[in-house]
């Protein structure tokens, strides 16, 4: 079925760059989108980008185009979240996710845990 | 933009009763609508695709309804473990994928 693991907690100030990872393992790291998802404190869910590591095609939310970065490394089965100038508010939990096909319009069944994001000002 | 607006915010149920938690799309998302669930410190669980399909491991008292704008999520004979915030979110209108603001579970 497949597995995502995310790289550990971080702790930055504002205006620090990060990099966060997502490992694939366990299928075709490849052929299957990935997503990523910030949950704010207390908050819900909110979709931030997805991107194809086959071909890196990246397709982002509005609300988060020119503020992060996808990307993905196709040899090592990673994908990645940058920020290049954190922010306060970029304090949140953050996962990756895959969908149950390779099909961009279909649920997502393996999720990392999430990684921890914290900017203090 | 694709909004979904669940209901109720908070619901309160005792156990072994039944939950039946609403969403609603802003336009038609016809049946690419998906049910979440997420416990404290966990990453959400995928319930429901395809707007009534269990994901695998996922027991029988959970059951999804619905197509175009209007989802419904019912979880019959609650059990403690199903306390918990629920998460539905529409896949067929990209960018984004849209979640609706969840729906918490709460013993009664």
């Amino acid at each position: 079925e497949g597995q995502l693991v995310q790289s550990g907690a971080e702790v930055k100030k504002a205006g620090e760059s990060l990099k966060i990872s997502c490992k694939g393992s366990g299928y075709s790291f490849s052929t299957y989108w990935i997503g990523w998802v910030r949950q704010m404190p207390g908050k819900g869910l909110e979709w931030m980008g997805i991107i194809f590591p086959g071909d890196s095609d990246t397709r982002y939310s509005p609300s988060f185009q020119d503020q992060v970065t996808i990307s993905a490394d196709k040899s090592i089965n990673t994908a990645y979240l940058q920020w290049s100038s954190l922010k306060a508010s970029d304090t949140a939990m953050y996962y990756c996710a895959r969908p149950s096909s390779a099909s961009l319009r279909d649920a997502f069944d393996v999720w990392g845990q999430g990684t921890v994001v914290t900017v203090s000002s | 933009e694709t909004v979904m607006t669940q209901s109720p915010a908070t619901l309160s149920v005792s156990p072994g009763e039944t939950a039946t938690l609403s969403c609603r799309a802003s336009q038609s998302v016809r049946s690419t609508l998906a049910w979440y669930q997420q416990k404290p410190g966990q990453a959400p669980r995928l319930l429901i695709y395809g707007a009534s399909y269990r994901a695998t491991g996922v027991p029988a008292r959970f059951s999804g309804s619905g197509s175009g704008t209007e989802f419904t999520l019912t979880i019959s004979s609650l059990q403690s473990e199903d306390f918990a915030v629920y998460y539905c979110q529409q896949y067929y209108d990209w960018p984004p994928y849209t979640f609706g603001q969840g729906t918490k579970l709460e013993i009664k």
